[in-house]
C-alpha cells in the first residue's frame, strides 16, 4: 500500500516487559514522527526523524522510551520495563520534506494495552 | 498548558446544513493549520490546512477561516454529509519547529 504502515495494530504486555513497536513510512518521505494518543486525547508528540537523524525527542516521557530509524526508513519505537500509564495509541506519520506546511500522513496506530 | 483548543467535545448538525468546527491558540508563534479527521481505529487523516499569511482557504465542501489577531480558526463543511460523522482535530505548528501539536478534538455527528 501507499500508506503509512504501522505493526502491530494490537499489543497487549504485562507490566515491567518491554516491546516495540514498528513504522513503515511512506516511500521516499523523509521526515517521521511519532506520537501518543491517550484515551479522549489528541496526539501528542514524542520525536521526530529527517532522514536516519533524530532531531527532536523532546516528547518522549521518560528515558524507558526509545526510537530509531538507522537507515532512513523504517522506525521502532521500543518501549523498556513498561507501566500502566504507557497504555496508549502509538502513531508514526511522516511527511514529504522537512518542517512547515507539509501534511503529515497518519498510520493507523499500534494500541498499546498494558496489564 | 494547552496551546490548541477545541472547546467543544462534540457537535450535531443536520445533514445537508453547515457544521463549524471551532479552535483556538495561545501560541503567536505558530504560523501553520491543519485539520485532521478520524475514523475509529483509524489514524488522523490530513483534510486541510491553511498557512499564516492568508485567511482562507477552500477544498471542495471544507473552508478553513484564520483571524490571526483573535488566534481563532474555523472549519466550515457545508453541505454536511453522513460520511463526515468522525472526529476532527485542530493542529498547529510554528515556523522552523517540525512537530505538530494538537487539540483534543470534537466528535462531530451528522444526523439523517
Amino acid at each position: 500500500g501507499a500508506g503509512v504502515s504501522q505493526s502491530p495494530r494490537y499489543k497487549v504486555a504485562k507490566r515491567g516487559q518491554d516491546v516495540a513497536l514498528r513504522c513503515d513510512p511512506i516511500s521516499g518521505h523523509v521526515s517521521l514522527f511519532w506520537y501518543q494518543q491517550a484515551l479522549g486525547q489528541g496526539p501528542e508528540f514524542l520525536t521526530y526523524f529527517q532522514n536516519e537523524a533524530q532531531l527532536d525527542k523532546s516528547g518522549l516521557p521518560s528515558d524507558r522510551f526509545f526510537a530509531e530509524r538507522p537507515e532512513g526508513s523504517v522506525s521502532t519505537l521500543k518501549i523498556q520495563r513498561t507501566q500502566q500509564e504507557d497504555s496508549a495509541v502509538y502513531l508514526c506519520a511522516s511527511s514529504l520534506a522537512r518542517g512547515g506546511l507539509q501534511p503529515q500522513h497518519f498510520g493507523d496506530g499500534t494500541r498499546l494495552s498494558i496489564l | 498548558d494547552q496551546q490548541v483548543k477545541q472547546n467543544s467535545p462534540s457537535l450535531s448538525v443536520q445533514e445537508g446544513r453547515i457544521s463549524i468546527l471551532n479552535c483556538d491558540y495561545t501560541n503567536s508563534m505558530f504560523d501553520y493549520f491543519l485539520w485532521y479527521k478520524k475514523y475509529p481505529a483509524e489514524g488522523p487523516t490530513f483534510l486541510i490546512s491553511i498557512s499564516s499569511i492568508k485567511d482562507k482557504n477552500e477544498d471542495g465542501r471544507f473552508t478553513v477561516f484564520l483571524n490571526k489577531s483573535a488566534k481563532h480558526l474555523s472549519l466550515h463543511i457545508v453541505p454536511s454529509q453522513p460520511g463526515d460523522s468522525a472526529v476532527y482535530f485542530c493542529a498547529a505548528s510554528a515556523l522552523g519547529d517540525d512537530k505538530i501539536i494538537f487539540g483534543k478534538g470534537t466528535r462531530l455527528h451528522i444526523l439523517p
